[in-house]
C-alpha cells in the first residue's frame, strides 16, 4: 500500500501569518492516465471532511483562493497564505491514483 | 448534494451491522461510490469504492471478506453489509461520492461486547 506521510502533525499558526503542510508519498502518484490523484481535505471540530484541492493544485468550488497546492510525484505541498479563525482543523492528503486509497495522519492545525 | 447514512449502532463482535446511505441532488447513477471510516487512533482509512453501475469493487485488505459494498440506483442507494465484525471495526462510517468531493455526516458503528 501507498504510505501517506504528513508533516509536521501539529501546526500552531498566528492569525494572518502563513501555513504549510508537506505531504509525502513511498510510490509516484503519477496515473497510468497522466493525472495525480492527490486530494487535501480539511475536517473541521464536530464536522465532516471537506475536500479543498483536487489533482494537486485544483480548488474546489467555494473554497478561498488563501488555499493551494502544488508538487508533483511523491511531494506535495498545501499552503494557507493567511490564516484565519475558521481555518482549524485537521488537514489530511489523500491519494486515489493507487488501491487502496490512502491517507495521510492529518496536520493539527490551530492558531497560537 | 445530500448523503445521510443510518444503520450505525452497538453490535457484538462477530455480529452484522447493515449501513445505508441515501443520496439526492445528483445524478447517484453516474458516479463511483465510497465508505471511509475514521478513528482517532486510526484515522481516516478508505475502507470500500464500488463503480457506478455496481460491478467493480474494491476493498481495504482489513475488511475484504467480510464487509460488502453495494448499491441500488433506482432507489439513489448505498449499502455496506458488514459481518464477522470486530472491535477494530469501530468507527464512524461515511459515504462519498466519487473523489471525496461530497460527504455525509457519518454513523457511529460500535463493536463491542
Amino acid at each position: 500500500d501507498v504510505v501517506m506521510t504528513q508533516s509536521p502533525l501539529s501546526l500552531p499558526v498566528t492569525l494572518g501569518q502563513p501555513a504549510s503542510i508537506s505531504c509525502r508519498s513511498s510510490q509516484s502518484l503519477v496515473h497510468s492516465d497522466g493525472n495525480t490523484y492527490l486530494i487535501w481535505f480539511q475536517q473541521r471540530p464536530g464536522q465532516s471532511p471537506r475536500r479543498l484541492i483536487f489533482k494537486v493544485s485544483n480548488r474546489d468550488s467555494g473554497v478561498p483562493d488563501r488555499f493551494s497546492g502544488s508538487g508533483s510525484g511523491t511531494d506535495f505541498t498545501l499552503k494557507i497564505s493567511r490564516v484565519e479563525a475558521e481555518d482549524v482543523g485537521v488537514y489530511y492528503c489523500w491519494q486515489a491514483t493507487h488501491w487502496p486509497h490512502t491517507f495521510g495522519q492529518g496536520t493539527k492545525l490551530e492558531i497560537k | 448534494v445530500q448523503l445521510v447514512e443510518s444503520g450505525g449502532g452497538l453490535v457484538q463482535p462477530g455480529g452484522s451491522l447493515r449501513l445505508s446511505c441515501a443520496a439526492s441532488g445528483f445524478t447517484f447513477s453516474g458516479y463511483w461510490m465510497s465508505w471511509v471510516r475514521q478513528t482517532p487512533e486510526r484515522g481516516l482509512e478508505w475502507a470500500a469504492h464500488i463503480s457506478q453501475d455496481g460491478t467493480v469493487k474494491y476493498y481495504v485488505d482489513s475488511v475484504r471478506g467480510r464487509f460488502t459494498i453495494s448499491r441500488d440506483n433506482p432507489m439513489n442507494s448505498l449499502y455496506l453489509e458488514m459481518n464477522s465484525l470486530r472491535a477494530e471495526d469501530t468507527a464512524v462510517y461515511y459515504c462519498a461520492k466519487d473523489g471525496g468531493v461530497d460527504w455525509g455526516q457519518g454513523t457511529l458503528v460500535t463493536v463491542s461486547s
